[in-house]
């Protein structure tokens, strides 16, 4: 059964910080890896998508890469804003693609 | 095109009563999974429809929990005889063909008292 960790469970970095946040996932089998942001009481929106054949996707500031082998990816955040402050999700797609595995994400405070 | 539409967003019930969540998937999509957020823990899946069909439902809990997604409509999930522990946030997800091109709705929230 596919299990997904994320580290750390909580940070808090000053304004301006780079930042990485870490995933890993115990089956390799997966159809594709996506990195969600969840802020208090909303819902999900999406950030990044890496296929499984993929090694990393970058959107502005945020860079995620995805090493399928070990079971691992990590996302990037370059010049860390107060509006990142927000839950991070990590979550792999089943082959199949019928459900997403979720980690329990990583709750990100950045100071002013 | 409005996203993936879920309602009620806050939901309150009695213990016994039953609960109804609403899923409108974005248009053209036909694929609709439901997913639960439990207080402090991860979002699990929970099931998969297709119009009209059940496709994977293991992650449903075997008893008072149910799910459609009819031909007209909504998907619906349907919770009967509610008890604290339904208390959750519930996600809907929609796609156009399966694999790709998730989108999340903003969830109902529900809480029994």
């Amino acid at each position: 059964k596919q299990e997904v960790t994320q580290i750390p469970a909580a940070l808090s970095v000053p304004e301006g910080e780079n930042l990485v946040l870490n995933c890993s996932f115990t089956d390799s089998a997966i159809y594709n890896l996506q990195w969600f942001r969840q802020d208090p009481g909303k819902g999900l929106t999406s950030l990044l998508l890496i296929q499984s054949s993929q090694r990393e996707q970058t959107s502005g500031r945020l860079n995620a890469s995805l090493d399928k082998s070990s079971g691992r990816s990590t996302l990037y955040i370059a010049a860390s804003q107060p509006g990142d402050s927000a839950t991070y999700l990590c979550a792999v797609l089943s082959n199949t693609g019928n459900q997403f595995y979720f980690g329990t994400g990583t709750s990100l405070t950045v100071i002013p | 095109n409005a996203g993936v539409m879920q309602n009620p967003r806050h939901l309150v019930r009695r213990r016994g009563q039953e609960a109804r969540l609403r899923c409108s998937p974005m248009k053209g999509h036909s694929h609709v999974y439901w997913y639960r957020q439990l207080p402090e823990e991860g979002l699990k899946f929970m099931v998969y429809l297709q119009k009209e069909n059940i496709i994977d439902e293991s992650g449903m809990p075997k008893e008072r929990f149910s799910a459609e997604f009819p031909k007209e409509g909504p998907s619906i999930l349907r919770i009967q005889q509610v008890v604290r522990g339904d208390s959750a946030a519930y996600f809907c997800a929609s796609s156009p063909r399966g694999q790709e091109g998730y989108t999340f709705g903003s969830g109902t929230r529900l809480t029994v008292v």
